[in-house]
């Protein structure tokens, strides 16, 4: 199946920093990435769609201040969490679609943790 | 908004035998997208098996099958001659067959972790 990869895939900040992650469809184009959100032992929430060349679409209650999504060429995507405070730790998720056979395919994630 | 039930938190059944796993969507759209995905300790999500409203036929792969009721807005996952390997958490997900906007990103249910005893 196809790849998806995420960098890094663990990070440490302080508290005041900003990070960047990066998502990249290693064997197709995705036009559209997806950005998701998993705290401890719960479900995946939809963050943000990012859309190649446009600006992101972010779901209700995620602040596109602080989550910058950035999706400049058809294999990357990249998510920016400024000023990262305690409460911005978490698992995110991101996933890459396949034009050709509509299907979502993820990347291994990124654990934050912010001190 | 669609939102995506799964009311069993933890499923344990012993290897070889099978095991059933529920899931409950709401919606107000008639074409849409269903998946049930893998969610092992690596945390990575894999695929498990998708099935489209529009068709009416229970999608399978190898052991994996469904159970689409459309109008009961019901989609369990059966798991065959389960294996050491099937332990992971189970994701229900739910698909607009919109495009843009946001639309055809997923919808999640809370997931169900699945115990295999050997």
């Amino acid at each position: 199946g196809a790849v998806v990869s995420q960098h890094p895939s663990r990070v440490i900040c302080k508290s005041g920093t900003s990070v960047k992650i990066e998502c990249r469809s290693l064997d197709f184009q995705a036009t559209t990435m997806f950005w998701y959100r998993q705290f401890p032992k719960q479900s995946l929430m939809l963050m943000a769609t990012s859309n190649e060349g446009s600006k992101a679409t972010y779901e209700q209650g995620v602040e596109k201040d602080k989550f910058l999504i950035n999706h400049a060429s058809l294999t990357l995507s990249t998510l920016t969490v400024t000023s990262a405070h305690p409460e911005d730790s978490s698992f995110y998720i991101c996933s890459a679609r396949d034009y050709h056979s509509d299907t979502q395919y993820f990347g291994p994630g990124t654990r934050l943790t912010v001190l | 908004a669609q939102t995506v039930t799964q009311s069993q938190p933890e499923m344990s059944v012993q290897e070889a035998e099978t095991v059933t796993l529920s899931c409950t969507y709401d919606t107000s759209e008639s074409d849409y997208y269903l998946f049930w995905y893998k969610q092992p300790p690596s945390r990575q999500m894999i695929l498990v098996i998708r099935q489209e409203a529009y068709k009416q036929q229970n999608a399978t792969e190898n052991r994996f099958s469904v159970n689409f009721q459309k109008a009961a807005k019901s989609f369990s996952l059966k798991i065959s001659d389960s294996q050491l390997g099937d332990a992971a958490m189970y994701f229900c997900a739910y698909r607009s067959s919109y495009s843009g906007g946001g639309a055809d990103g997923l919808t999640f249910g809370k997931g169900t972790h699945l115990i295999i005893q050997p």
